[in-house]
């Protein structure tokens, strides 16, 4: 299994422009989260997905952020416009079942907005 | 607001002992504790669990004690190895939502040869 895969690895941009994240969980696995960390604010959950639905978006710090997951393979996490203080890491995750079960992280797309 | 605190941001033990990463919370409503580890360039890794319900959990190398009434839970590795050297990160939930994790700031560490 290749594991939680997000792309790009990185990405560098300028302030107002569109940022799409992408973001394939293990395969088998109903249930996505992407996390942002931060230097100021740690690891944060932005959005949960469970069955390809979004249970809890309370996270997502603004009307510019935008999640969609519109199959069990694959989700995005947008960003228009961008502004230099979303320069982050962000983290997608996927596990099976909403439970105790472990949580399987990507290799994280790090983001700088210029 | 910092419901998970790791209050060092850093250790370094020589191989062989015992290293000790502690981990402080605040909600009392939380029930599940994870430790995650994490390298350069990688996502976090899981490492160990533990429920309310108990308050030793132990994987090989790997402890987590929980001491509810304290609100404070810790982990051992016996014996470090520098492999070991990577940020640990404490989380925890609560059953109202499982999935909701809080994570600590993490621990740097650092196990010498």
């Amino acid at each position: 299994d290749a594991g939680v895969i997000q792309s790009p690895r990185h990405e560098v941009t300028e302030m107002g422009q569109e940022v799409t994240l992408r973001c394939k969980p293990i395969s088998g696995h109903n249930s996505l989260f992407w996390y942002r960390q931060t230097m100021m604010r740690g690891l944060e959950l932005l959005i949960y997905f469970n069955n390809n639905v979004p249970i809890d978006d309370s996270g997502m710090p603004e009307d510019r952020f935008s999640a969609k997951m519109p199959n069990a393979s694959f989700s995005t996490l947008k960003i228009q416009p961008s502004e230099p203080r979303d320069s982050a890491v962000y983290f997608c995750a996927s596990s099976l079942g909403e439970g105790y079960n472990e949580q399987f992280f990507g290799p994280g797309t790090r983001l700088t907005v210029l | 607001d910092q419901q998970v605190k790791q209050n060092s941001p850093s250790l370094s033990v020589q191989e062989g002992r015992i290293s000790i990463l502690n981990c402080d919370y605040t909600n009392s409503m939380f029930d599940y504790f994870l430790w995650y580890k994490k390298y350069p360039a990688e996502g976090p890794t899981f490492l160990i669990s533990i429920s309310s319900i108990k308050d030793k959990n132990e994987d090989g190398r790997f402890t987590v004690f929980l001491n509810k009434s304290a609100k404070h839970l810790s982990l051992h590795i016996v014996p470090s190895q520098p492999g070991d050297s990577a940020v640990y990160f404490c989380a925890a939930s609560a059953v109202s939502a499982i999935y909701d994790m809080r994570f600590g700031a993490g621990t740097r560490l650092t196990v010498k040869p």
